[in-house]
Formats: structure tokens, C-alpha cells, sequence
């Protein structure tokens, strides 16, 4: 089945305390971009990639880092998360270009205290 | 740059009446536009897409939208709505260029469907 898989899906933390949030998809695709969605501001990009070792910033990349080693994954960094960060995050993928149907993971919900 | 407007937070609607949910967009090139669903305490799953040629767009769950250059708009429609589908949808835009598949969403609009 294709797919989009984040793991976790719900994480609890203190500030301070670095997490990593797991992208996989078994699609092949090329691009892959990471959201953030807030209510009333809809998903606002943190990052993308175009490929393997492409990465680049989105709209909202500050406190962020990303990593594609692996065209199959693209995990999300917090080094030092703060209760803004607070928020309900999913990756997407698909293959390149900007007609593509972007395919959603199911969420990761993140809450720093 | 791009960006996306939805009009209206939250719709609610009685079960079988029709409903309207409206996008407007704004984008210095030709752009795609989409229309993305979210179910309770899901993903988000793509109802249809306007790439070119016809204007009114068909998709999945009887929903369609009609895609009006001179108004840059992309207001998604249903003639008859169910309960199961009260979600909240995202209108999102990924225009021509070098933007290699950014999308830029709006607000949402969260559609309540009541018996």
C-alpha cells in the first residue's frame, strides 16, 4: 500500500529537549516537504527536499532541522524545542514537480511544556 | 509569491442542502490550485485538483469546483451534503516556475454537516 508514515504520532516534552520526528514513504518520490498546522493559520512549510542531499527552507523553518540521506525518508529535527513549537505536524510527499498531488502522512501531534 | 484566502472559518449546513466553500487566490504566474480534505484526527487527502483545460473540475465524494481566472478565485461546491462529510477542507495553491511544488495553503474552512 502506498503510503506516508510518521512516527511518533503523539510526543509529549519538556523545552530544551531534542526530538526527532520520522518521515517514510514507499512511493518514490522525489519531493518531500514537512507542515506545521496551527488553528486558523492553516499549514505554513517548514522545509522541503527535491531529492536526495536537496534540502531547502520553507515559510516557517526557524528552530527547525531537516536531513534526506535516503530518498525514502525525511526526518524533522527540533535540537531545542520550545512551547511554541507546539503545534500538529505532517510530511508529505510526491513526485517532482508542481502539478503533483502531494500525499499526506497522518500527523504528528506535538506538544512542549 | 502566492497566497490563498478562505473566506469562511467555519460553514454549517443542514444534511442534503448544498454548500459553497470559498477560495480566492493571488499569484504573479499561472498556477495550479487544489482542494484538500481533513478528516477528524486525520491526514489530509486531496478531493481534486485544476491543472488546465476545463474550468469546472469534478472529484471524489461529489464535490466539484469551478475555476474563475478573471475572479482568481477556486470556490469548491456540493449539491447535496452528508454528515460524513463534516471535516475541514483546505483550498492551496502551487503556481508555475521554479517553485518545484510548493504548496501555499489557506486558513481551512471547517464544514459542520447537522441532521
Amino acid at each position: 500500500e502506498a503510503q506516508v508514515t510518521q512516527n511518533p504520532r503523539y510526543l509529549i516534552t519538556v523545552t530544551g529537549k531534542k526530538l526527532t520526528v520520522t518521515c517514510s514513504q514507499n512511493m518514490n518520490h522525489e519531493y518531500m516537504s514537512w507542515y506545521r498546522q496551527d488553528p486558523g493559520l492553516g499549514l505554513r512549510q517548514i522545509y522541503y527536499s527535491m531529492n536526495v542531499e536537496v534540502t531547502d527552507k520553507g515559510d516557517v523553518p526557524e528552530g527547525y532541522k531537516v536531513s534526506r540521506k535516503e530518498k525514502r525518508n525525511f526526518p524533522l529535527i527540533l535540537e531545542s524545542p520550545s512551547p511554541n513549537q507546539t503545534s500538529l505536524y505532517f510530511c508529505a510527499s510526491s513526485r517532482q514537480g508542481n502539478q503533483e498531488t502531494q500525499y499526506f502522512g497522518p500527523g504528528t501531534r506535538l506538544l512542549v511544556l | 509569491a502566492q497566497s490563498v484566502t478562505q473566506l469562511d472559518s467555519q460553514v454549517p449546513v443542514f444534511e442534503e442542502a448544498p454548500v459553497e466553500l470559498r477560495c480566492n487566490y493571488s499569484s504573479s504566474v499561472s498556477v495550479y490550485l487544489f482542494w484538500y480534505v481533513q478528516y477528524p484526527n486525520q491526514g489530509l487527502q486531496l478531493l481534486l485538483k485544476y491543472l488546465s483545460g476545463s474550468t469546472l473540475v469534478k472529484g471524489i465524494n461529489g464535490f466539484e469546483a469551478e475555476f474563475n481566472k478573471s475572479q482568481t478565485s477556486f470556490h469548491l461546491r456540493k449539491p447535496s451534503v452528508h454528515i460524513s462529510d463534516t471535516a475541514e477542507y483546505f483550498c492551496a495553491v502551487s503556481a508555475g516556475g521554479t517553485s518545484y511544488g510548493k504548496l501555499t495553503f489557506g486558513q481551512g474552512t471547517i464544514l459542520t454537516v447537522h441532521p
